[in-house]
Order: structure tokens, then sequence, then C-alpha cells
């Protein structure tokens, strides 16, 4: 079955542009994690939503945002872009309600490049 | 408080020789643990999981995990590393909130180097 798909797999924006990652779970996995990757901070947590509500939520400034949708489907937007945006951001949907049997299955990721 | 610690950020191993990657955790309830491999420019691949089963948990690739409650550990091991295993490997703890969703830390990583 296909895995989860990110798109777009590269971006480039300018500071003070705003950007939308889109991301297709596996089919069947209804939640949905977003996740920021950068060589100095890690893997860090953005969001997680589940039949189209947040549950969870790390420690990003607001312009951090994000939705799912009744497909599952799922879009974290920036805002306002900055220079320490630049990250790869990675998508992660997981069986849900499993007490996390599952494990996450990510895709490839968005690599964005703030200029 | 839920953490996950990776002893080591960079272990470099030669082909052939066992590889022992070292995770310990701490969590206020049954966490789930996992342990992820990112190859470059690639997403994170799931390694293995623990789930309150067998302590002992084989994974994919012929890596193995073992979870030590006393110890609050969950290393990662592989008895004969392979120059394709040359990767970044992340531990992982996740447990249930009340609210529903899930908390999941991962840990900084550790780079694994295989020398011919």
């Amino acid at each position: 079955k296909a895995g989860v798909t990110q798109t777009p797999r590269y971006l480039i924006k300018t500071r003070g542009q705003q950007v939308t990652l889109s991301c297709s779970p596996i089919s069947g996995h209804r939640s949905v994690s977003w996740y920021q990757q950068t060589p100095g901070q890690g893997l860090q947590f953005l969001f997680e939503y589940f039949s189209e509500t947040q549950r969870n939520k790390g420690n990003f400034p607001g312009r951090f945002s994000g939705r799912q949708f009744s497909n599952s489907r799922s879009e974290m937007n920036v805002s306002t872009l900055e220079l320490g945006d630049s990250a790869l951001y990675l998508c992660a949907s997981r069986v849900t309600d499993d007490r996390g049997l599952g494990g996450y299955t990510f895709g490839s990721g968005t690599r964005l490049t703030v200029v | 408080a839920q953490s996950v610690t990776q002893l080591d950020s960079h272990v470099s191993v030669s082909e052939g020789t066992p590889v022992l990657l070292r995770c310990n955790y701490s969590s206020s309830y049954s966490p789930s643990l996992f342990w992820y491999v990112q190859h470059p420019n690639k997403g994170l691949q799931l390694l293995l999981k623990y789930t309150s089963a067998a302590t002992l948990v084989k994974g994919i690739n012929g890596f193995e995990a073992e979870f030590k409650k006393s110890e609050t550990s969950f290393h990662l091991t592989k008895p004969s590393a392979h120059m394709s295993d040359a990767a970044e490997y992340f531990c992982v703890v996740s447990e249930v909130l009340n609210t529903g969703g899930f908390k999941t830390i991962f840990g900084a990583g550790t780079r694994l180097f295989v020398k011919a």
C-alpha cells in the first residue's frame, strides 16, 4: 500500500512569505503528526491531528498552524517565514488509539529553505 | 516527566563487528518505546517497537533491543554491522495522554558510522 506522501519535496521561500505543506497519510490512518527537524534542535513535535481535531501541540509560535481534512489529509502552514524556519518538515501517520502499537510511518519530508 | 537520552551522539564501528546504540528513558506511565532509522535525505523508518509484551524485541535488518525496566534502558544492538547500516538512529518514547492524544518524545539521535 502507498506510504505517507508529502508534497512538495523541496521548497525555497523568501523571508516574510508564507508556505503550505501537504501530507497524505497511509490509507486508514486517521492520526497525523508533524515534526520539524533541524541540525541544531533535532526532531521537534509541531502538532498532532485526529479526525480533523488538533489533539496535541508542541511549543511553536502561532505562525505555525495546521489542519486535517475529512479524508485525513493534512496541511501545515507557516506564515511570515523567518530564516530559522529552514528545516526538514516531516509528517507521520499512525494507526489510532492503539497505545502506540503501530508506531509512526513517516513521509520523506519537505525540505524548506528560507532565504 | 517524559524524556529520552541517547547516550552517544556518534558511534563508529567496523563492518562485521557488533553495534550497540544506547538509550535511557523516563516515563510516568507504561510507555511504548521505538527505534527509528533515518538515512540521509530520507524520512524515518521504524526499526522495532516495544509495547509491554516480550522484553527482547526483534526488528528489521537484524536489529534488536531489550527493554530493561530496572535500568530504564532500551538499547539497540546488532551482531554484525553492514555498510548499509550507516545512518542516524532515534530512540523514541510514546505515552497516551488523558486527552486521548499521544505524547511522543524523540531522542537527539545517534549517528552510526561503519568503516570498511
